[in-house]
This record gives C-alpha cells, structure tokens and sequence, in this order.
C-alpha cells in the first residue's frame, strides 16, 4: 500500500471556476477526512466519512464547497465558484475503524490550490 | 469548542541535543486524545505520538516523549538528542474520544531547525 494518494497535487485556477480533488486512502481505512491549510497555519477540519456516510461538517464547508465519498473508497471535495480566499493546502487522511492503538489518520500529500 | 495554542513560533537546536515544544489546550471534555504530528518541508504530515487523556502514563516513542499535565491542559513534547532530520514545522493537535479522536483541532505549529 503506497498510503494516501491526492490528486491533482498542486492546482491553479481562475476566480470563479469550479475545481474537483480527489483523495484515495488507504484500501482498509473506512473513515477519511478532508482538512484546509492556508500558508504558515495549522490544518482546519472540514468533513468527516466514516464508509460512504457524511457524518461531520465544519462550518469552514460553506454552500460552496461539497465533499462525496460514493462507494466508500476514494473520494471528492469540489469548490464552485472559487474564491482567492479559497487558496490554500487541501489535504486528506484516512484512518481505520476501531480506538485503540493504529487507528491513527494518515496524511496525504496534499492539493495545492492557487486561486488567481 | 476546542483550541490549541503553540506559543513558539520558531526554535532551533543544536544536533545532539534536547528541546522541548510547548503546546496548551482548552477543551470541557473529559476524555480526549492529544497528538504531535510533523511536518517535513514539502512532504506530509506524520504522527510522532498520540497520548490518550485517561491514561495518566507519558507517551513514548523513541526519542519522542511527553510530558501531559490533564489540570493544566498542557501536552509538551522532548525530543532527545536531536537529529538533522527532526528539521520540520510540529503541530499538537486535540481529537475527541470518539472516532479515535482522529477528527483533529490543531494548534499553529513550531518551525523546529536542527542545526548541525
């Protein structure tokens, strides 16, 4: 298993556009979550699956921004109508079920996404 | 709701030696997770240690360990005899007790340089 896969890993787009990323996790991992990093700050939650379900929200996910994760494997975070506020690190990170020691998330290596 | 503060920005250490990262946190929860993840520059993020709140016992890993005061709501970690390779932004981070406490609140990092 090569981890967490991100893809595009850097993305560059005009005001306005829509954008799609996609995170492929690990194959075991059922839960899977998305975060934002904006330059020099810590990552900000923004959704969590745990299998195909959406069971958390950030109030960071505004009307703009929807997550998918359709047959419980890979899954998408699109923006429409981007913003240059939206320019930041995407990332991914995937974990499996249980607590107990090994459930830790493992990270991806990120979309940057530059809004011009 | 949760924060985490990191109040070193930046610090750096000679090769060999130990240095202490500073992280405090406030949350009412009772039972919770706490985390220091790395960051290399360019590359994703990984764990370096995870304490659980109810466990009264210092994490360890290695080189890596913590000192958590629950009252104080503190989680700082040592690192000993530090290597070029510890060179990379750490963030502590608060997760809940459920879902492995994986859905994280991270702090804004320490840029840690190990100097040779």
């Amino acid at each position: 298993d090569t981890g967490v896969s991100q893809d595009p890993r850097h993305k560059i787009t005009k005001r306005g556009q829509n954008v799609t990323f996609r995170c492929d996790p690990i194959s075991e991992h059922n839960r899977l979550y998305w975060y934002r990093q904006t330059l020099g700050q810590g990552p900000e939650f923004l959704t969590y699956f745990q299998n195909e379900a959406q069971l958390e929200k950030s109030r960071l996910l505004s009307d703009r921004f929807s997550a998918e994760r359709p047959k419980g494997s890979f899954s998408t975070l699109e923006i429409q109508r981007t913003e240059q506020g939206d320019s930041a690190m995407y990332l991914c990170a995937s974990s499996g079920p249980g607590t107990g020691v090994g459930t830790e998330a493992f990270f991806g290596q990120g979309t940057r996404l530059t809004v011009v | 709701a949760q924060t985490v503060t990191q109040s070193q920005p930046e610090m750096s250490v000679q090769e060999a030696e130990t240095v202490t990262l500073s992280c405090t946190y406030d949350t009412s929860e009772s039972n919770y997770y706490l985390f220091w993840y790395k960051q290399p520059p360019s590359r994703q993020m990984i764990l370096v240690i995870r304490q659980e709140a109810y466990k009264q016992q210092n994490a360890t890993e290695n080189r890596f360990s913590v000192n958590f005061q629950k009252a104080a709501k503190s989680f700082s970690l040592k690192i000993s005899d530090s290597q070029l390779g510890d060179t990379a932004m750490y963030f502590c981070a608060w997760g809940p007790s459920y879902n492995a406490g994986n859905m994280l609140t991270f702090g804004g990092g320490t840029r840690l340089m190990v100097k040779p």
